[in-house]
């Protein structure tokens, strides 16, 4: 079964702590892996995108890596801010359609405090 | 800038009522969607639409309809709303990127629906 598992669940650190989410997935096969940022009562925003051959992918402050032999993602925050405080979102994608058929994960619900 | 607009961002109504959430996307995208988002838990796609004239239904059955009449408009219609259709609705359009042919969504900011 096509799953994504993220940890932790939630997580609260302090304002220029650095913080590594999880992303774990069993979706085959393997098309892409996306992170994405939710704020709360707000849509996603995409925050990286990774293809098979890709290890690592920064934008800004956000550093995400890929290791698609064992299916793990990890998305690496340094130096946190307030603003940082959203869910963020693994989904993975897969080649079995034309369309890519997206496997969200529930989220890890990231708390920076001042 | 938001290029993917919904509307009404929220939304308190009776049983029973018909109630219809309106998106818009300004850049042309060919492909549309509908996702359902309860606290905690992952999205789920009710709808998608490949372009004008063309929806599917997505993996969450749901009793909502959608039309796509235009490129940029992608509504969604209850014809008679029930608690159980509490949720964050959110619209999402796409375009193939890169050299991977990557699907990328750009969401709207959701529409909270609260059925009384």
């Amino acid at each position: 079964k096509n799953q994504v598992e993220q940890s932790p669940q939630s997580l609260i650190i302090l304002e220029g702590k650095n913080c590594t989410l999880q992303c774990n997935y069993t979706v085959s096969p393997f098309s892409n892996l996306r992170w994405y940022k939710q704020d709360t009562g707000r849509g996603p925003v995409s925050l990286t995108i990774m293809t098979f051959s890709e290890n690592t992918k920064s934008n800004g402050r956000y550093t995400a890596t890929l290791d698609a032999d064992t299916k793990q993602s990890s998305l690496h925050i340094t130096a946190s801010q307030l603003s940082d405080s959203a869910s963020y979102i693994c989904v993975v994608s897969d080649r079995g359609s034309t369309l890519g058929r997206l496997y969200f994960g529930r989220g890890t619900q990231l708390t920076v405090w001042p | 800038e938001a290029d993917i607009y919904q509307t009404p961002r929220y939304l308190v109504i009776g049983t029973g009522k018909k109630i219809t959430l309106e998106c818009s996307q300004t850049m042309g995208h060919d492909k549309m969607y509908w996702y359902q988002q309860d606290p905690g838990m992952e999205l789920h796609l009710i709808h998608y639409s490949y372009g004008v004239n063309s929806t599917e239904k997505g993996d969450l059955s749901s009793e909502s309809t959608v039309s796509r009449i235009r490129t940029e408009h992608f509504p969604l219609t209850l014809e008679s709303a029930r608690p159980s259709h509490t949720s964050q609705y959110l619209c999402a359009s796409s375009v193939t990127q890169g050299p991977s042919g990557a699907n990328v969504l750009t969401f709207g900011a959701g529409s909270r629906l609260t059925v009384l």
